[in-house]
């Protein structure tokens, strides 16, 4: 069953702590994507991946980072110098020049 | 530069009646575009796409879009709205990245359907 998958669905972060979300596609797409989503302001890119070992900023890269160690797998470390990390974390991946493949998520709280 | 403008935040419908989502888009060139559907707390669903070939373009559970030129615009409609069809909707124009498909986001509308 070909998809994307994200863990955890539902994480909590403390003051100063980093974490990290995990995301993994198996339809053998070369580029990978992270988005962050807020309330009333459609997806904004934080980081992109065309290729394994590269990786690219987005528009709002700062506090975040990222590698690419495997095709199928670009996880997303939000570190304790994003002042705001609470919201909704997307990770897609596409076929070149083509749409875009979603997973379904994940919620981060800050505690 | 790309960018795409929903213009309205909210839409309700009652169940049964027609269903208007509107989107207008800026592009230098010709652009592809895309409508998503957003049920809560899930990943995003492509509804359908235009890529310069018809422009009318019928996508999944029962919408279509029609690409206008002259209007810039991308609306997505529907001849009856269901309850399940209740989600938020993105129109997206995918931007020239220098190689990649960089996707641009409208802000989205929140679709209602009451019985």
């Amino acid at each position: 069953d070909g998809g994307i998958t994200q863990s955890p669905k539902y994480l909590f972060r403390k003051e100063g702590q980093n974490v990290t979300l995990s995301c993994e596609q198996n339809l053998n797409h070369d580029a990978m994507y992270w988005y962050r989503q807020d309330p009333g302001q459609g997806l904004r890119l934080i980081y992109y991946s065309q290729i394994v070992n590269d990786f690219q900023k987005g528009d709002i890269a700062e506090g975040y980072s990222v590698s690419r160690e495997k095709k199928e797998s670009f996880p997303l470390t939000v570190t304790s110098a994003q002042k705001n990390p609470t919201a909704f974390y997307l990770c897609a991946s596409s076929p070149p020049s083509s749409e875009q493949f979603f997973g379904p998520g994940t919620r981060l709280t800050v505690l | 530069a790309q960018s795409v403008t929903q213009l309205d935040s909210h839409v309700s419908v009652s169940e049964g009646t027609p269903v208007l989502l509107r989107c207008n888009y800026s592009s230098s060139y010709s652009p592809s575009l895309f409508w998503y559907v957003q049920h809560p707390n899930k990943g995003l669903q492509l509804l359908l796409k235009y890529t310069s070939a018809a422009t009318l373009v019928k996508g999944i559970n029962g919408f279509e879009a029609e690409f206008k030129k002259s209007e810039t615009s991308f609306h997505l409609t529907k001849p009856s709205a269901h309850m399940s069809d209740a989600a938020e909707y993105f129109c997206v124009v995918s931007g020239s990245g220098g190689g990649y498909n960089k996707l641009i986001f409208g802000a989205g509308t929140r679709l209602a359907v009451h019985p």
